[in-house]
C-alpha cells in the first residue's frame, strides 16, 4: 500500500490564482480530512469527509472547497489564492477507528 | 481561547532521561486524546490514543488523561536520540469528526 499520497510536494502561486491540491489513499478509508499547519498555530482542520459524497467544514474552511466523488480521492481547491494561505497542507485518512488517522507527506504552498 | 494549549518548548534532554509532555484543553466534550510524533518536513504519525480518563502504556511511552483537570500528558522513558521530533497532542469528542491539535512541543534528545 502506498498509504496517503499528496501532490504536488511544493507549489508557488500568485495572489488570485486557483489550484487543486490532490490527496489519494489506497486503504479504502471512509474518513478523510485536510489540515493546514502554520508556525505557532498547530494543525487546523479545513474540511473533512466521512464518505463519498459527504463533506463538512472544519475550523478554518474559508477560501477552500472540497468534494468527494470516490472513496480514494479528496482534492482541496483554492479558489483565489491569498498570501494568508501560505502554509503546509496535510491530508489524512482513517477507517473504522477515526482516531487513528494516517497523514500524507504534505504540500508546501507559498502564495506571493 | 484556544481549544488546546501546548507548550511549544523547545525541550532538550540528555539520552536516557524521562520526558514529560503536556497539553491542557477547555472543551469538556473531548473524549479521545491522541499523541502524534512529527519529524522535520514529514507528516504526523500516531503514537497512541486514549479514551476518557486513565493511563495507557506502549513500550517506552505512557499517556495519561485527567479529565477533571482537563490535562493530558505523554511520558517517554529512556529517551533516545531517535525520539527527537515535534510531539503534537490532539483531541476530539465522541463523534470523532472534528479534531483539535496543540501547537506541538519540539524535543531534542542529546546523545
Amino acid at each position: 500500500n502506498a498509504g496517503v499520497t499528496q501532490t504536488p510536494k511544493f507549489q508557488v502561486l500568485k495572489t488570485g490564482q486557483s489550484m487543486t491540491l490532490q490527496c489519494a489513499q489506497d486503504m479504502n478509508h471512509e474518513y478523510m480530512s485536510w489540515y493546514r499547519q502554520d508556525p505557532g498555530m498547530g494543525l487546523r482542520l479545513i474540511h473533512y469527509s466521512v464518505g463519498a459524497g459527504i463533506t463538512d467544514q472544519g475550523e478554518v474552511p474559508n477560501g477552500y472547497n472540497v468534494s468527494r466523488s470516490t472513496t480514494e480521492d479528496f482534492p482541496l481547491r483554492l479558489l483565489s489564492a491569498a498570501p494568508s494561505q501560505t502554509s503546509v497542507y496535510f491530508c489524512a485518512s482513517s477507517q473504522s477507528n477515526p482516531y487513528e488517522q494516517y497523514f500524507g507527506p504534505g504540500t508546501r504552498l507559498t502564495v506571493t | 481561547q484556544k481549544e488546546v494549549e501546548q507548550d511549544p518548548g523547545p525541550l532538550s534532554v540528555p539520552e536516557g532521561a524521562i520526558v514529560s509532555l503536556n497539553c491542557t484543553y477547555s472543551n469538556s466534550a473531548f473524549q479521545y486524546f491522541m499523541w502524534y510524533r512529527q519529524y522535520s518536513r514529514k507528516g504526523p504519525e500516531l503514537l497512541m490514543y486514549t479514551y476518557s480518563s486513565g493511563n495507557k502504556e506502549d513500550g517506552r511511552f505512557t499517556a495519561q488523561v485527567d479529565k477533571s483537570s482537563k490535562y493530558i500528558s505523554l511520558f517517554i522513558r529512556d529517551s533516545q536520540p531517535s525520539d527527537s521530533a515535534t510531539y503534537l497532542c490532539a483531541m476530539t469528542s465522541n463523534t470523532g469528526n472534528q479534531f483539535y491539535f496543540g501547537t506541538g512541543t519540539s524535543l531534542t534528545v542529546i546523545p
